[in-house]
């Protein structure tokens, strides 16, 4: 079993609709980060969080740490939103330097 | 800040060819990362440093080596390369801030090998 893992593993979705994505883990952290890849490999951070919820433009991040589950939501989705978005946890080797562990990512299109 | 780079973009190897994937980065981060990323699966771990001169395996080191002699610069050596070497590498840079680490993706190395 995965320490990560993510679902949908794909996602399709109307322009305009509510967009979430979930991610468990098994192992104990500092802190979670949700990534995005771009369809040209890229990857930048939207978020690094280790309690409660945090707010950017459309995206909402939430964690339940007793619960181990982060959700990512997408409001009011648009065809730019279409990327890989990846839930990391710090753990495994060096992971007190901070070393991630991913998950597999998980596909959104977003169609117009 | 032009963040972290890493060069060549794009490269095909013939198997047992060697070759240096570079990353630098311009942000004074003491924390440097190499991973892989194969297809349908999350990014794996090759090396991490946590400063120059500082070097540690990962989860998958196996064929590769890395040596930090400046803060800015994170080479990969990929010594007799092989078809399981294909993949998407990405140098990543960060700094501690309250034990969350934030990263810094470079743009990725595209690397085949035949």
């Amino acid at each position: 079993k995965n320490e990560v893992e993510q679902s949908p593993q794909n996602l399709t979705a109307q322009e305009g609709e509510f967009i979430t994505i979930n991610c468990s883990y098994s192992v104990g952290i500092s802190a979670l980060h949700w990534l995005q890849q771009h369809p040209g490999g890229g990857i930048v951070s939207l978020f690094m969080l280790s309690s409660g919820k945090k707010k950017h433009g459309r995206l909402i991040a939430t964690i339940n740490i007793q619960e181990k589950h982060s959700s990512l939501h997408i409001t009011a989705s648009h065809p730019r939103d279409s990327a890989v978005y990846i839930c990391a946890v710090i753990g495994g080797y060096g992971g007190s330097q901070g070393n991630l562990i991913f998950g597999k990512g998980t596909k959104l299109s977003v169609k117009p | 800040n032009a963040g972290v780079t890493q060069t060549p973009k794009f490269r095909i190897l013939k198997i047992g060819q060697s070759m240096t994937l570079q990353c630098t980065q311009d942000m004074n981060h003491n924390y440097m990362y190499w991973y892989r990323q194969d297809p349908g699966m999350g990014l794996k771990l090759i090396y991490y440093s946590v400063g120059a001169g500082i070097t540690d395996k990962g989860e998958v080191p196996n064929g590769y080596n890395v040596s930090r002699s400046t803060t800015e610069d994170f080479p990969l050596r990929l010594e007799l390369a092989a078809p399981s070497q294909t993949s998407v590498y990405f140098c990543a840079s960060s700094y501690p801030h309250r034990d969350a680490y934030e990263q810094y993706f470079g743009p990725g190395t595209r690397l085949t090998v035949t």
